[in-house]
């Protein structure tokens, strides 16, 4: 069974431009989990989508934004780049959305780099 | 507002030896806990997940534990190999999912 997929794996931008990363779940998996991970603030929570539907939110800005497909596929938006913004950002699948009996399991990453 | 604690940030142990790394949190209202390794630009990967029900979960040479009463979880793993070497993450999971900051560990050949 195919793991967890994230396009592209490096990504280079400019401040305030937006940038869209993607995330494919494991198969039959329905929620998708997105995280930023950086040296100083470690693996930080941005989203949950579950069924299209987005079921839980972390301390970002309203520039992270993200959506879920009919296929489960996933997508996080940010808008308006800033130089924080620099990270390695990481989506992980689940089965279900309870967290219950219900391993994550993660994706390889992208690594946005805002210059 | 849960906090998960790793002690130590780093660790440097000679090959063959035996090791544990401790998890703390600071509510134990926990669905389940989950260990990961880290590898430097990668993703994360599963080690093993324990309910919190459960008191430890093994696998291969690992041998995670967890006692919620007192908010700790340790993670051991027995005769290390240089192959290790990586950062060492756990999780607990309630409404959120919440990580600590993790071990990193380097294996000396």
């Amino acid at each position: 069974k195919a793991g967890v997929t994230q396009t592209p794996r490096y990504l280079i931008k400019t401040r305030g431009q937006q940038v869209t990363l993607s995330c494919s779940p494991i198969s039959g998996h329905r929620s998708v989990s997105w995280y930023q991970q950086t040296p100083g603030q470690g693996l930080q929570f941005l989203f949950e989508y579950f069924s299209e539907t987005q079921r839980n939110k972390g301390n970002f800005p309203g520039r992270f934004s993200g959506r879920q497909f009919s296929n489960s596929r996933s997508e996080m938006n940010v808008s308006t780049l800033e130089l924080g913004d620099s990270a390695l950002y990481l989506c992980a699948s689940r089965r279900t959305s309870g967290y219950s009996y219900n391993e994550q399991f993660f994706g390889p990453g992208t690594r946005l780099t805002v210059l | 507002k849960q906090e998960v604690t790793q002690i130590p940030a780093a660790l440097s142990v000679p090959e063959g030896e035996n090791l544990v790394l401790n998890c703390s949190f600071t509510d134990s209202a926990i669905y389940n806990l989950q260990w990961f390794r880290q590898d430097p630009g990668k993703g994360l990967t599963s080690l093993l997940l324990i309910q919190s029900s459960q008191r430890e979960q093994t696998s291969g040479r690992l041998n995670a534990s967890l006692d919620k009463s007192s908010g700790r979880s340790t993670l051991y793993i027995a005769a290390s190999q240089p192959g290790d070497s990586a950062t060492y993450l756990c999780a607990v999971s309630r409404d959120k999912i919440i990580f600590g900051k993790g071990t990193r560990l380097h294996i000396l050949p």
